[in-house]
């Protein structure tokens, strides 16, 4: 099994809809998670840590369920500005680096 | 939140010369960086952890005589390409954590788009 692992899509989506991108870690020691976004040809960008309560920033809301190991996006009202390629990124225990997902490719059209 | 600056931004380079390749954490201190290559549609594959005062750890596959790695500082990590040649051609991104930051969230500088002739 993948240490992360995330559905690569592509999803391609009408502006105004709700997308939800899932992702899947192995290590269940795992510490903290993040969502990150990529736009092409530049760097990623933290998005927004994902907390064991579920945590909300505006039009976008990440979830996280422990048990299962499994990490949730959700965005509301897509505009075309949130195309872009989304990181599920896990921490796992120590100074170590950051595990990323390969990544799900997001195209909000008009 | 953190900035952390990398650069050049861009690089173009003949075949088998060096290119350096710079990253600062502006407004924190970080004892470990991360160096990171990205082919095109292609995810972010780590090369090296880079540690202050101590050798840098290289991923399998990874030439630590071709990338060479120095981290001297607390806010500065480099990473040398020796002898490029043009499949060294990718993105370069570094990325750094803040030592007090207990969630350990990790912050990129631009990214290095080298380009070897």
């Amino acid at each position: 099994r993948k240490e992360v692992e995330q559905d690569p899509g592509p999803f391609n989506v009408p502006e105004g809809a709700t997308v939800a991108f899932n992702c899947t870690y192995s290590n269940s020691a795992s510490q903290s998670f993040f969502w990150y976004r990529q736009d092409c040809r530049k760097e990623p960008k933290l998005l927004m840590s994902v907390y064991s309560s579920g945590n909300e920033d505006g039009r976008f809301t990440a979830q996280l369920n422990r048990a299962s190991q499994y990490i949730s996006l959700l965005i509301r009202d897509s505009k075309l500005s949130d195309s872009a390629t989304y990181l599920c990124v896990v921490n796992p225990p120590g100074n170590t680096p950051l595990v990323f997902g390969k990544g799900t490719r997001l195209s909000v059209i008009a | 939140g953190a900035v952390v600056s990398q650069h050049p931004s861009w690089v173009i380079c003949k075949s088998g010369t060096s290119v350096k390749i710079e990253c600062r954490s502006l407004d924190f201190q970080a004892t470990t960086m991360f160096w990171y290559r990205q082919f095109p549609k292609q995810s972010l594959m780590l090369m090296a952890t880079s540690n202050e005062g101590s050798k840098a750890t290289y991923e399998q596959g990874v030439e630590k005589d071709k990338f060479l790695i120095n981290h001297a500082s607390l806010t500065l990590s480099t990473l040398t390409v020796t002898s490029a040649h043009p499949e060294d051609s990718s993105f370069y991104i570094c990325s750094a954590r803040n030592i007090r930051d207990t969630r350990f969230e990790a912050f990129f500088g631009q990214g290095t788009r080298l380009t070897v002739v």
